[in-house]
């Protein structure tokens, strides 16, 4: 399955919402009917941590301005209002089809 | 607090061997499925392969182009993963990470070790 995201890079003013697309190039809707999409961030130097799985289940201590939507194949991450410690690279990942796959990923940064 | 912590990463020659450790801390191993995934230049973040929980017997999937190479082996005496890489390639450079496998998706990661498959 790949992963496509738009836009690769995203220039965003604190304060204000942002959002970034994630495809799949099939449905990731599994047979037992759940999607499992979800959305890493990657700060420099760190590891991805999980902010989202099952399309729009916020990981433990994920604050709420970040929220996942979707169907089928298209997916969106929003933050309801960018926080300086947004900044980042946001990957979309699919673990319905085997084996899992990543999209490139999406860089944040602040105006 | 769950903690994993990987070790053993390097410089190695092409066709060479090299072995990493994951340090669990927090959970059992044995419970979880534990994967290894790997960023590199070209191909960004890329699962490699994993070991699956012992209640579903503990067998092991790989990625395609790491199959037959690479070996992911669990130590439950020392709650730790491994991943034994032969056969290295200059695409296998790399940050590896072990990441612990919950609800379908990666919960937990480790900080990442690098690879670097050189002459």
């Amino acid at each position: 399955i790949v992963m496509t995201q738009t836009p690769l890079s995203s220039p965003v003013t604190l304060g204000q919402p942002a959002s970034i697309s994630c495809r799949s190039s099939q449905s990731l809707v599994h047979d037992n009917g759940n999607t499992y999409l979800s959305w890493l961030h990657q700060r420099a130097g760190q590891p991805p941590r999980l902010l989202i799985y099952k399309l729009s289940n916020r990981f433990s201590g994920v604050p709420d301005r970040f929220s996942g939507t979707g169907a089928g194949t298209d997916f969106t991450l929003k933050i309801s209002r960018v926080e300086a410690e947004d900044v980042g690279v946001y990957y979309c990942m699919q673990a319905t089809h085997f084996p899992f796959t990543f999209g490139p990923g999406t860089k944040v940064e602040i105006k | 607090e769950v903690q994993l912590v990987e070790s053993g990463g390097g410089l190695v020659n092409p066709g060479g061997s090299l072995k990493l450790s994951c340090a669990v801390s927090g959970f059992t191993v044995s419970n979880v499925f534990m994967n290894w995934v790997r960023q590199t230049p070209g191909k960004g973040l890329e699962w490699v392969g994993r070991v699956k929980s012992e209640t579903h017997g503990g067998t092991t999937e790989y990625a395609a182009p790491v199959k037959g190479r690479f070996t992911i082996s669990r130590d439950d005496s020392k709650n730790t993963v491994s991943l034994q890489m032969n056969s290295l390639e200059t695409e296998d450079t790399g940050v590896y990470y072990c990441a612990a496998e919950g609800d379908w998706t990666f919960d937990y990661w480790g900080q990442g070790i690098v690879v670097t498959v050189s002459s």
